[in-house]
């Protein structure tokens, strides 16, 4: 089935302790993107990837990482997790549109539920 | 900056009504505009994409339509029901790189 998996799927942890979400899809899609949705807010993009070794910020990209070492994956890491970024996070991708620029229908994944303690 | 507007913010309507949900964007260099779902606690499912050189797109009873030019889209809902209760949101990207920006989406009720 084509789909793309975020891992965990709820965390809880506590200010400063490292963690990485974990966002995979096994359609081959060259597009990938992280994105937080806070109630209020909506869907803030944070972090996107064009592909492999090809990543640029969105809006909200303060105290997270990423990386694209391999097409399939796409993690989201914060170094040192404040209480301001409790959150449901969204992983997505999609091939790029035809003419090379944007993405194309997005597939999203279930979610991750954050809390920083 | 792209800002993305949806009005309204929530909706409520007896089943069977036909309905608009509206989207508008400040940016008109725009690359494609997508509309999805969201169902409580899910993920989002894509609905309707449609490419800044279409007008509309349709699939069954959903019709999306986009004007550029006024930074506006529509997502017409035929003959609603009770199954299409949730959070509809617009996304746009923008030409002005790969970046993609949604609307807070509007909360749509259907009522038996």
């Amino acid at each position: 089935e084509a789909q793309v998996t975020q891992n965990p799927r709820y965390l809880i942890t506590v200010t400063g302790k490292k963690l990485t979400v974990t966002c995979s899809q096994n359609m081959n899609h060259e597009y990938m993107s992280w994105y937080r949705q806070d109630p209020g807010l909506g869907l803030r993009q944070i972090y996107y990837s064009m592909n492999v070794e090809v990543t640029d910020k969105g809006d909200v990209p303060e105290g997270y990482k990423v990386s694209r070492k391999e097409k399939r994956n796409f993690p989201l890491i914060l170094e040192s997790p404040s209480p301001n970024q409790t959150s449901l996070y969204f992983c997505a991708s999609s091939h790029p549109a035809t003419g090379g620029a944007g993405a194309n229908v997005l597939t999203f994944g279930a979610g991750s539920r954050l809390t920083v303690l | 900056k792209q800002e993305v507007t949806q009005i309204p913010a929530a909706l409520s309507v007896p089943e069977g009504e036909n309905l608009v949900l509206n989207c508008s964007f400040t940016d008109s260099a725009i690359y494609n505009l997508q509309w999805f779902r969201q169902d409580p606690g899910k993920g989002l499912t894509s609905l309707l994409l449609i490419q800044s050189s279409q007008r509309e797109q349709t699939s069954g009873r959903l019709n999306a339509s986009l004007d550029k030019s006024s930074g506006r889209s529509t997502l017409y809902i035929a003959a609603s029901q009770p199954g299409d209760s949730a959070t509809y949101l617009c996304a746009v990207h923008s030409n002005s790189g790969y970046a993609l920006n949604f609307g807070k989406g509007t909360s749509l009720l259907v009522t038996p």
